[in-house]
């Protein structure tokens, strides 16, 4: 267990609606990372949140975005679903945004499926 | 191009039985490189972490090797389990710069160990 926490586990919505996930840190840890993964593809960077701002961005667009809060836990929230976004989608925690020697540890993802 | 190439992109072996899986990586600057255990519909766990200077790192039963001067890695599990039945990935981490293309992942070797 790394300490990350994601909710919910598994999540169903249609083409067009919105969704929100979750993460919690690890305790101690500043920055969070999002990341998609396609099926049998490597995880792929959204965007990454350092002390409550945007700390670098993926090749993502606008619909994908994001919080990080006071206890920096995040949020990642996507508009306008559609059918390519169902992915695990997984959080990860470190110390130190963006440095090259901080450890990421990942959260068990949260499953999203897009009829 | 920053790129990650991992092989195979799968492999079935009997418990008991060693296994070698490859990265070769055109990541620049390289700063370290990382191989991932993760289990299916679960979040990469980290099983080895070796920056330039490191040749080889162990962890148990899994063996990391790290050539810098060709670009290559490998992972050498020993005496397998059924448990370590997962996809290993590799990810190489660059120096310097913001969070934006700072973990390159590679897409993974799939690894199932049958009785």
């Amino acid at each position: 267990e790394t300490g990350v926490t994601q909710s919910p586990t598994h999540l169903i919505k249609t083409r067009g609606q919105q969704v929100t996930l979750r993460c919690s840190s690890q305790s101690g840890h500043n920055t969070v990372s999002w990341y998609q993964q396609a099926l049998g593809q490597g995880p792929q960077f959204i965007f990454q949140y350092y002390r409550e701002e945007e700390n670098g961005r993926g090749n993502f667009p606008p619909r994908f975005s994001g919080l990080q809060f006071p206890n920096y836990s995040s949020e990642l929230n996507v508009n306008a679903l559609e059918l390519d976004d169902s992915a695990l989608y997984l959080c990860a925690s470190s110390l130190s945004g963006g440095a090259s020697q901080a450890t990421q540890y990942f959260g068990p993802g949260t499953r999203l499926l897009v009829l | 191009k920053n790129q990650v190439e991992q092989s195979p992109q799968s492999l079935i072996i009997l418990e008991g039985k060693n296994c070698t899986l490859q990265c070769n990586y055109t990541v620049s600057p390289f700063s370290n490189l990382r191989w991932y255990k993760q289990d299916t519909g679960r979040g990469p766990v980290s099983l080895t972490i070796m920056t330039f200077s490191e040749n080889t790192k162990s962890n148990g039963r899994y063996t990391a090797t790290l050539d810098a001067d060709t670009k290559q890695s490998s992972l050498h599990i020993t005496a397998s389990q059924l448990s370590d039945s997962a996809s290993y990935i590799c990810v190489v981490i660059r120096l310097g710069g913001g969070a934006t293309n700072k973990l390159i992942f590679g897409t993974g070797t799939l690894l199932a160990v049958q009785p």
